[in-house]
């Protein structure tokens, strides 16, 4: 049963415009997420992380958003641009050991 | 070496055999772990392990034994290789042990294929 999940498999967005990818997590329990960004072939790196405190936390054009009351987390990209075409993967975790990561929605910015 | 190495790239498996997949990283990170990627699943923590000595299991462990004799080092070995064992694996370290509040830094990556 997927406590991370991501419904949109594929985005296209124009360069320059905005991207947004959505989250949604069942767990409660959850306190920590995380975004990571995935080329072909290479391992994923992270990208930006908020803990449930918050409900926002902005690096550069990056900004991801927590919505608790929804389980619901978005990660917004403005400007999109041609580079930040990868698979990004968002996963949540509590305070075990183990994140549940999302199915991945693959990001197309086209030029 | 800098961050995460995995050995082998990738490799072609008949079923049946025994398989060792390496991870090395040089961060002295306490924590380490093994995730598969799957299309449409995403990625499952295999084994983990919080220091050097000590293991645990994640959410799909079956077919796969890990151990930690050192903090640099975590293999994954598959002991009779299954064809649903045909996957892509990545190691991956975090500074601390526990999710919160601690990025997990991965591997490039080992692609299995078992016939």
């Amino acid at each position: 049963d997927q406590q991370v999940k991501q419904n949109s498999p594929s985005l296209s967005v124009q360069e320059g415009r905005i991207s947004i990818l959505n989250c949604d997590y069942t767990n409660s329990m959850f306190d920590y997420f995380l975004w990571y960004k995935k080329y072909p072939a290479e391992g994923p790196t992270f990208l930006i992380s908020i803990s449930s405190i918050k409900d926002k936390n902005e690096d550069g054009r990056f900004t991801v958003f927590l919505n608790k009351s929804a389980k619901h987390l978005s990660l917004h990209i403005v400007p999109s641009q041609p580079g930040d075409s990868a698979v990004y993967f968002c996963a949540g975790g509590d305070t075990g050991n183990q994140f549940y990561f999302g199915t991945g929605t693959s990001l197309t910015v086209i030029p | 070496i800098a961050g995460i190495t995995q050995a082998p790239t990738s490799q072609i498996l008949a079923a049946g055999r025994r398989m060792t997949l390496r991870c090395t990283q040089d961060m002295r990170h306490n924590a380490m772990y093994w995730y598969r990627q799957d299309l449409g699943l995403g990625l499952r923590l295999i084994h983990y392990s919080n220091t050097a000595g000590t293991t645990g299991k994640g959410e799909v462990p079956d077919g796969y034994s890990v151990s930690r004799a050192n903090t640099d080092d975590f293999p994954l070995t598959l002991a009779s290789a299954v064809p649903s064992q045909t996957s892509v694996y990545f190691c991956a370290s975090s500074r601390l042990a526990g999710s919160s509040y601690n990025e997990q830094f991965f591997g490039p990556g080992t692609r299995l294929t078992v016939l």
